[in-house]
């Protein structure tokens, strides 16, 4: 089963500040990474896919990049609707899994 | 818009067997080519996929829980169904049904508790 580890596991910025979350593999996964966010109480949304490819609907301020083993997803300026967790997920083998999620709070 | 609606017992006692269904709207579940998922979170937790049934019938389960898991579909019913046996309270979680990576339902909780 691969393992994704994610950093950090709590980050904490501020309205307007640019946040980098980081996605890392036990092997690689080429591009069959995708980032969710979860708020509480709700089903994680799909946010990218496919290591760079936004979802339908999602804002152009989230960003990913990577490939192989390593990923990151980048929110170039954080509105105050952005403060959740963020989880990565593989599907390059089976089973898919996750990342354990960086908790991105307000500062 | 296709949605997902899960439903089922909210409490089951140990050692019985979890039963959830997964409704979907607004579309048929056996087009398009889809994989349908039940993952699950535990409380406070992370994501754990269980298992998924492709539109064609076939099923792949996590091996960590494959000799407890079974996931059919009733195509009359537009529907996808978990059963999960001999439960513990280590089973306690948000239950999640899914289409491929992209739409979820809301969840549903399942606490496991004499």
């Amino acid at each position: 089963e691969i393992v994704l580890t994610q950093s950090p596991a709590t980050l904490s910025l501020s309205p307007g500040e640019r946040a980098t979350l980081s996605c890392r593999a036990s092997q690689s996964v080429s591009s069959y990474l995708a980032w969710y966010q979860q708020k509480p109480g709700q089903a994680p949304r799909l946010l990218i896919y496919d290591a760079s490819n936004r979802a339908t609907g999602i804002p152009a301020r989230f960003s990913g990049s990577g490939s192989g083993t390593d990923f990151t997803l980048t929110i170039s300026s954080l509105e105050p609707e952005d403060f959740a967790v963020y989880y990565c997920q593989q599907r390059s083998n089976w089973p898919q899994t996750f990342g354990q999620g960086t908790k991105l709070e307000i500062k | 818009q296709v949605q997902l609606q899960e439903s089922g017992p909210g409490l089951v006692k140990p050692s019985q067997t979890l039963s959830l269904t997964c409704t979907v709207s607004g579309g048929s579940i056996s087009s398009g080519g889809y994989y349908w998922s039940w993952i699950r979170q535990h409380p406070g937790k992370g994501l754990e996929w269980i298992g998924y049934i492709y539109y064609s019938g076939s099923t792949y389960y996590n091996p960590s829980l494959k000799s407890r898991v079974t996931i059919s579909v009733d195509t009359s019913k537009n529907q996808f169904s978990l059963k999960l046996s001999s439960v513990t309270a280590a089973d306690t979680a948000v239950y999640y049904c899914a289409r491929d990576i992209s739409l979820w339902g809301q969840g549903t909780l399942v606490t496991v508790s004499s």
